[in-house]
């Protein structure tokens, strides 16, 4: 089936710091999709990007759509406390998403 | 708006009972679906749904059951629990399948021991 890499796993930081990580598939998606979920709650949507090269921002938050559209990266700046959590990618497949493993962010103060 | 509801928060079975895991929203949603997510796998789709009484299989569908004969609920049924079924499910809902336009809302998850 189809599958999604999201890298990297874990990410140790300094309050302050940027963030980048991304999103790689062997499969073209039309739809990618960046979620981020607190320790004991679902998912929420941040970002949903819908052209290859689209670059979309929400806040301190930017995401681009690959020119391929088998790649996604979303960067975080600035970092604050409240930005930890699991940040997961997602594909839009034919009428269900391909979520990625997650990438789970620390942020030391 | 209460948004997706799911019940219970928490539950232990042991090995070959049967339960259903409950989940409503009051958004009006067409589309609903079932996922699990387990430690460095992501959330993986079990089952979901376009409208009332059509249903279909995700990337895990062995071992649970779901039906849709409401817009509201979507209960998914564990007929006999095995200790592989261990983990935190997710109920979600949206307008429709087209999650450009229209954002997907998570439950908060139910988290289910099986022994």
């Amino acid at each position: 089936g189809q599958q999604l890499n999201q890298s990297p796993q874990s990410m140790f930081i300094q309050e302050g710091e940027d963030v980048s990580m991304n999103c790689t598939s062997s499969s073209i998606f039309n739809t990618w999709l960046w979620y981020k979920q607190d320790p004991g709650e679902g998912p929420v949507l941040l970002i949903a990007l819908y052209k290859a090269g689209e670059l979309t921002s929400n806040g301190r938050l930017t995401a681009q759509f690959g020119i391929t559209r088998k790649d996604s990266f979303l960067n975080i700046s600035a970092s604050i406390p409240s930005d930890v959590g699991i940040y997961f990618c997602a594909g839009q497949g034919a009428q269900k998403l391909v979520f990625g493993q997650g990438t789970r962010l620390t942020i030391n103060p | 708006n209460a948004g997706v509801t799911q019940t219970p928060k928490f539950q232990v079975l042991k090995t070959g009972q049967s339960m259903t895991l409950q989940c409503a929203q009051d958004m009006n949603h067409e589309y609903m679906s079932w996922y699990r997510q387990d430690p460095g796998m992501g959330l993986r789709l079990i089952h979901y749904s376009v409208g009332a009484g059509i249903t279909d299989q995700g990337e895990v569908p062995n071992g649970y059951n779901v039906s849709r004969s409401t817009t509201e609920d979507f209960p998914l049924r564990l007929l006999s629990a095995a200790p592989s079924q261990t983990s935190v499910y997710f109920c979600a809902s949206s307008f429709s399948a087209n999650f450009y336009q229209e954002t997907q809302y998570f439950g908060p998850g139910t988290r289910l021991l099986v022994l």
